[in-house]
């Protein structure tokens, strides 16, 4: 089954500890996004992924981290999370397009929660 | 910077009506507009994706239209059934920064039976 696929998908930690949530597709998709989403703000891009070891921000990216090490995986990192990183995260993926663009797959998302 | 904006944020309708959502955005430099689907406590389920060269999509009861001179697509659901009751959100990416997408805020949709 086509899939985006999230690990953890709830996870509550504490002020400055390291986490990172795992995204991984496997649609051979070259394409790779996180969001996040907070009520009355909707979906906010963090960082994308137009291929390995391509990455490029989003509208949201302070305080998040990402690697594409492999077309397959796309972690993203809290180095030291806050309060304020507490809420809802997708992962998306899509194939690359050019003149023509192609529609995303969202992950269930990970309900994130800093205390 | 592109805005996306939805209006109305929440919807009540009964059963079997034909409903309209909309979409508008500031900038009309896009290179798709993508409407998604989202129940709660879960993922986006991707619904129609039109690309700027396109003016409508559609599927089965859903049709989406895009006129980007204007700065607006619509999302229009025939014959609405209960289980069509979610989060109608859209996105739009713009040319400037084509791997960059920006959300609207969605429009609540409960169709009463």
């Amino acid at each position: 089954e086509a899939q985006v696929t999230q690990n953890p998908r709830y996870l509550i930690t504490v002020t400055g500890k390291k986490l990172t949530v795992t995204c991984s597709q496997n649609m051979n998709h070259e394409y790779m996004s996180w969001y996040r989403q907070d009520p009355g703000l909707g979906l906010r891009q963090i960082y994308y992924s137009m291929n390995v070891e391509v990455t490029d921000k989003g509208d949201v990216p302070e305080g998040y981290k990402v690697s594409r090490k492999e077309k397959r995986n796309f972690p993203l990192i809290l180095e030291s999370p806050s309060p304020n990183q507490t809420s809802l995260y997708f992962c998306a993926s899509s194939l690359k397009g050019g003149t023509v663009s192609y529609e995303q797959y969202f992950g269930p998302g990970t309900r994130l929660t800093v205390t | 910077k592109q805005e996306v904006t939805q209006i109305p944020a929440a919807l009540s309708v009964p059963e079997g009506e034909n409903l309209v959502l909309n979409c508008s955005f500031t900038d009309s430099a896009i290179y798709n507009l993508q409407w998604f689907r989202q129940d709660p406590g879960k993922g986006l389920t991707s619904l129609l994706l039109i690309q700027s060269s396109q003016r409508e999509q559609t599927s089965g009861r859903l049709n989406a239209s895009l006129d980007k001179s204007s700065g607006r697509s619509t999302l229009y659901i025939a014959a609405s059934q209960p289980g069509d009751s979610a989060t109608y959100l859209c996105a739009v990416s713009s040319l400037s920064g084509t791997y960059k997408y920006i959300f609207g805020t969605g429009t609540r949709l409960k169709v009463l039976a």
